[in-house]
């Protein structure tokens, strides 16, 4: 089976750094994305790591240790409209993607 | 900048009914997906598509529930019998590769079962 395990909710304040982690157990694992939810909205694609190490886009940063088992979300610079629901997900080799439980991250001013 | 879309935004039907929910990818996307999320939850797998066959299927995508894309443009999920379990939203995507490339999500079509 499949489990991805990320911290249900974060708070920071705005202009702040903040880590969002993930870890999985899974077989067949090709790579893990991160996708941005607001409250009523569609998942945006954020970020895709299929390879060890950090990628960078803009303020968001990903980076995945497939040793480990281990991922994390880094968001610089925080904006209040940074506030929503954060999903990390593993691919797998049949192009299924199967979803964290998601973090809420709440930016206060 | 191109988008999925998806009809209807919202379908209220009574359990035991068929229903069919529609998408149109974008236009030179060749993948697409099926997810679901209840209310307050993840969001979860059901199918991928490529090439008019399913590439994958999750768990949840049992006899009752159908794929197809009819004609050049649409992308259609069907669940033959409704039950009240199957109340959520959900999201069509596309993406212009397989493993690894960026999926752009639809709006979601909000079922609700009575």
């Amino acid at each position: 089976g499949q489990s991805l395990e990320q911290p249900s909710e974060v708070t920071a304040v705005e202009g702040a750094i903040v880590q969002i982690n993930c870890t999985y157990q899974t077989s067949g694992f090709y790579g893990l994305s991160w996708y941005q939810q607001h409250d009523g909205g569609a998942p945006t694609f954020l970020s895709y790591n299929a390879l060890d190490g950090l990628e960078e886009t803009g303020r968001f940063s990903s980076f995945l240790s497939r040793s480990d088992s281990y991922g994390y979300l880094l968001l610089q610079e925080l904006q209040m409209k940074d506030s929503a629901s954060y999903f990390c997900a593993v691919i797998g080799e049949g192009n299924d993607m199967r979803f964290g439980a998601g973090t809420r991250l709440t930016v206060k001013p | 900048e191109p988008e999925v879309t998806q009809t209807p935004s919202h379908q209220v039907t009574q359990m035991g009914q068929e229903v069919i929910l529609r998408c149109v990818p974008i236009s030179n996307h060749l993948y697409f997906y099926w997810y679901r999320q209840i209310l307050g939850q993840k969001v979860e797998f059901l199918v991928s598509f490529y090439n008019n066959e399913i590439s994958e299927k999750s768990e949840i995508f049992d006899d009752q529930f159908s794929v197809e894309r009819p004609d050049g443009s649409n992308f259609t999920l069907k669940i033959r019998s409704t039950k009240l379990e199957d109340s959520a939203m959900y999201f069509c995507a596309s993406s212009e590769g397989g493993v690894g490339y960026e999926q752009y999500f639809g709006p979601g079509t909000r079922l609700t079962v009575t």
